[in-house]
């Protein structure tokens, strides 16, 4: 098993449609948990830190459920911009090492007109 | 202030060869990591450099090593090069290796094609 399974994807939706992007992950010594976003043959980009609390940023909207170690991710008002692969991201930070970062595989996002 | 940046953009090189890759991180981030995207993949941890010491690495073999700098900027080597190696390589810096959200922010990447 993956340690960090996202939807497979791709979706379709058009544009001003809200889509919800869920992920799981296995290690409960994970720590910090975020969102990417990765045009194609371009590097990712930080979208979001997730908390357990919940955070917004305008339209996008992530959830930790630590409990049930899920996280997810929800655009509201999708624009024809968001098309792109968002990554599930996570890390642990063991005694010692800190900076791995665990990446899901990614689902590709076309918004169309 | 100029983000991360990585040298070359593109490399072709072929099987048995060697080959070394640049970053240079964000001015005053002190952590480097390096990361492989193979196409269709999530990045791939390979290691992480603070304060010019290893202090984490995925599963790659020895050919693949990298080391950090005084100024903080790295290396990555990989040798005698397979097929397999072609990838996108990922340089991601950090301000500070303790604390609970580790942001990383990537590079531009090199894309590298073994023939």
């Amino acid at each position: 098993r993956k340690e960090v399974e996202q939807d497979p994807g791709p979706f379709n939706v058009p544009e001003g449609a809200t889509v919800a992007f869920n992920c799981t992950y296995s290690n409960s010594a994970s720590q910090s948990f975020f969102w990417y976003r990765q045009d194609c043959r371009k590097e990712p980009k930080l979208l979001m830190s997730v908390y357990s609390s919940g955070n917004e940023d305008g339209r996008f909207t992530a959830q930790l459920n630590r409990a049930s170690q899920y996280i997810s991710l929800l655009i509201r008002d999708s624009k024809l911009s968001d098309s792109a692969t968002y990554l599930c991201v996570v890390n642990r930070d063991y005694g010692g090492s800190q900076g791995n970062l665990i990446f899901g595989k990614g689902t590709k996002l076309s918004v169309k007109p | 202030d100029a983000g991360v940046t990585q040298s070359p953009t593109h490399l072709i090189k072929t099987r048995g060869q060697q080959v070394t890759l640049r970053c240079s991180p964000i001015s005053g981030h002190k952590s480097v990591s390096w990361y492989q995207q193979v196409l269709g993949q999530g990045p791939q941890f390979i290691f992480q450099y603070y304060e010019k010491e290893e202090r984490g690495r995925g599963n790659f073999p020895d050919r693949f090593s990298a080391r950090q700098f005084p100024n903080y900027s790295s290396e990555l080597n990989v040798n005698a090069l397979l097929l397999g190696d072609s990838a996108l390589y990922l340089c991601a810096s950090s301000l500070t290796r303790t604390g609970f959200i580790h942001e990383q922010y990537f590079g531009p990447g090199t894309r590298l094609t073994v023939t």
